[in-house]
Formats: structure tokens, sequence, C-alpha cells
């Protein structure tokens, strides 16, 4: 079945620091992918996504390359900010499946220390 | 903001006992789906409706039920609750069906004591 595998957190980084969280997925149709955000007690947001390979999704200095050789959708940031500091999920939704559910990963704890 | 709202944004009640969540989807949106965000379990897909029809199922109890209204609104029923039941559930809407981007509520955070 489908799946997507994200790096376990917690994450902590300096500000200014480069980040990388990796996300893997498995799929048996042709998966969207996307990287959604939630900040402290707040819901889940649309940070980015990518419908097709080489596909590259990207918001808020955050970016994403959809890599269908390698099933990967690594989020990264060149200079993260305090600001940053959320959980963050990587998901797809498969249009070969009757339903549109996305399906989550586990989710990155990400800390960023001023 | 999205552009979801639920209500209420918090909940807590006895085992036993029968709750409902409320969401209304953004403006023009038909399809909604609801998902249980748990410590153990991570986020999982519970259940869609589209234009107030059943669309699809995921890991949603048999103690669970949904709804849509003709407004689009839709209800989460949960009853005989159990404290495992104790999560964040989430509302998210798309303007419809296939991929489409799904914009998520604020939540209701449910505990069950």
């Amino acid at each position: 079945g489908n799946s997507v595998t994200q790096m376990e957190g917690p994450v902590t980084l300096s500000e200014e620091a480069f980040l990388t969280i990796n996300c893997t997925y498995t799929a048996t149709g042709y998966p969207s992918l996307f990287w959604y955000v939630q900040y402290p007690g707040e819901g889940l947001q649309l940070l980015l996504k990518a419908t097709k390979a080489d596909d590259k999704g990207s918001n808020k200095g955050f970016e994403a390359t959809y890599r269908k050789e390698t099933t990967s959708f690594h989020l990264e940031k060149g200079s993260v900010q305090v600001s940053d500091s959320a959980v963050y999920f990587c998901a797809l939704s498969d249009r070969g499946n009757r339903d549109d559910k996305i399906i989550f990963g586990k989710g990155t704890r990400l800390h960023i220390l001023p | 903001d999205s552009g979801v709202t639920q209500t209420p944004k918090h909940l807590i009640t006895a085992t036993g006992q029968r709750v409902t969540l409320r969401c209304s989807p953004r403006s023009g949106d038909l399809s909604v789906y609801w998902y249980q965000q748990s410590l153990d379990q991570g986020l999982q897909f519970l259940i869609q409706y589209y234009n107030g029809e059943e669309r699809a199922k995921g890991n949603i109890l048999e103690r669970f039920s949904a709804q849509q209204f003709p407004d689009l609104h839709s209800e989460l029923n949960l009853s005989s609750l159990e404290l495992g039941d104790s999560a964040l559930y989430f509302c998210a809407s798309s303007v419809g069906t296939g991929v489409k981007t799904q914009y998520f509520g604020p939540g209701t955070r449910l505990l069950v004591l």
C-alpha cells in the first residue's frame, strides 16, 4: 500500500542554518506530494506541493523536488528562522486510488534556536 | 486562516458519552474530509464526503459516523467514547474530487476522561 516515511525528530538547528528534512514514499499509482506544517497550537497548513516527477514546489523559502527515481521529496531551506519552529509533515495523495485521502508521514518536529 | 471552521475548539467528556464535532468548509468547496491526529497513530484519514454523499472511508470505527448536510457543512459523531479516542480531529475541504489541495481547519481537541 501507499506510505510516507520521514526522518525522526526532533531536529534542532541554530538560526540561519541549512535545513533538510528527508522524506521518501511508496505509492502504487501516480502520487501528488505535499509538505504540510503545523505551528504550535494550530492546524495544518499546506506549505508546498508537487504533482509530477521533477516538479519543484516552493514557498516561504522552503523547497522540495519530486524525485521519482529515488521516490523522495526532501524539504530544504537555506537559512532557517526561529519562526520556522513547527512540526512538518510529508504527505501524498494518489491519483490511482478511488479515494482522495492524504497519507501523512509521522511528522518531524523542528526547533530553531536564536 | 484556511477558511475552514471547526467547532468546538476543545471538548472534554467522559467515557461512554457521545459528542458531535462540526465543520464548515471553505466557500465553494464540495468535499469534506475528517482526520484524526493522535500520538500513537499519527494523522489518519477517517472519512470523505462529496456534495452530501459519502465518497470514501478510511480507518473509521463503527462507533463513529459522519454526514454532510445540504449547506455542505459536516458533522462527525463519536459515540460510546473510550479513553483512546482522545485526539485532535481535523476537518479539511477541497474544491472537488481527485487530487485537489485540501485546506485544513484548526481542529477540535477531544479529551475523554
